[in-house]
C-alpha cells in the first residue's frame, strides 16, 4: 500500500527564515514523489518532482531512501510562499497519493 | 499556458438527485483523472481514466460513479444518488503519458444538502 505523511497541519515562520515542509512515504517499491503547491483560492500546481532534481521558486527536496523522507526546503521564506504544500507519490502507475498537506504561513 | 476547465465551480444539489461534473482536459493529453477532497482531509484518488476506458479506480469510486468521455473534449463524473458524505471538492486531472505533465483543474465544490 501506498502512503504519505505530512506531520504538520500548519507550520508559521517569519520571512526570511528558512523552511522545512516534512514529509514520509510507505512504499515497497521505488516510488517517484512530488511536491504540489496551492495557493489561495488557486488550483493544484506541480511544484517539483523527484526526478527532474530541479529548483523551483527556490524550493529544493531530496529524496532519502534511507529514512523514507522526501522533506521540501527553502533557505529563506518569502511572504508569496505562503500555501498548502502537499506530498504525492505515485508506485509505478499514474495515480498520485497525496499526505494530508501542510499550511506555510510566512509572517512578516 | 494550456489549462483543465472545469465547470461548475460550485454546486448545490439535494441527496438522492444524480448530478454531473464536467471537465475539459488539455487538448492533446491521453489520460484522465477524477481526485476528490473533502473538507479538511486529503485530496483521494478516484479514478484514471485511458483510451475511452477505466484503467484504475479507488475503492471509493462505487457503483454510484461513472466517467465518461462523450465526445473529443470532455471528461465527466456522474454521481447518481448523491449522499451527504459525497460533499467534497473534486478535482479532474489530465496527463499525456504517466505522471509527466499532470494538469489539474481548479475544481467543483460538491454541496448535497
Amino acid at each position: 500500500a501506498q502512503r504519505v505523511t505530512q506531520p504538520e497541519k500548519l507550520l508559521s515562520v517569519f520571512k526570511g527564515a528558512p523552511v522545512e515542509l516534512k514529509c514520509n512515504y510507505s512504499y515497497s517499491g521505488s516510488p517517484e514523489l512530488f511536491w504540489y503547491v496551492q495557493y489561495s483560492r488557486q488550483r493544484l500546481q506541480l511544484l517539483l518532482r523527484h526526478i527532474s532534481r530541479e529548483s523551483i521558486k527556490g524550493f529544493t527536496a531530496d529524496l532519502n531512501k534511507g529514512e523514507t523522507s522526501f522533506h521540501l526546503k527553502k533557505p529563506f521564506a518569502q511572504e508569496e510562499d505562503s500555501a498548502m504544500y502537499y506530498c504525492a507519490l505515485t508506485g509505478g502507475g499514474n495515480k498520485l497519493t497525496f499526505g494530508t498537506g501542510t499550511q506555510l504561513k510566512v509572517e512578516l | 499556458e494550456p489549462e483543465v476547465t472545469q465547470t461548475p465551480s460550485h454546486q448545490v444539489t439535494q441527496m438522492g438527485q444524480e448530478v454531473i461534473l464536467r471537465c475539459v482536459p488539455i487538448s492533446n493529453h491521453l489520460y484522465f483523472y477524477w481526485y476528490r477532497q473533502i473538507l479538511g482531509q486529503k485530496v483521494e484518488f478516484l479514478v484514471s481514466f485511458y483510451n475511452n476506458e477505466i484503467s484504475e479506480k479507488s475503492e471509493i469510486f462505487d457503483d454510484q460513479f461513472s466517467v465518461e468521455r462523450p465526445d473529443g473534449s470532455n471528461f465527466t463524473l456522474k454521481i447518481r444518488s448523491t449522499k451527504l458524505e459525497d460533499s467534497a471538492m473534486y478535482f479532474c486531472a489530465s496527463s499525456p503519458k504517466g505522471t509527466d505533465g499532470y494538469t489539474f483543474g481548479s475544481g467543483t465544490r460538491l454541496t448535497v444538502v
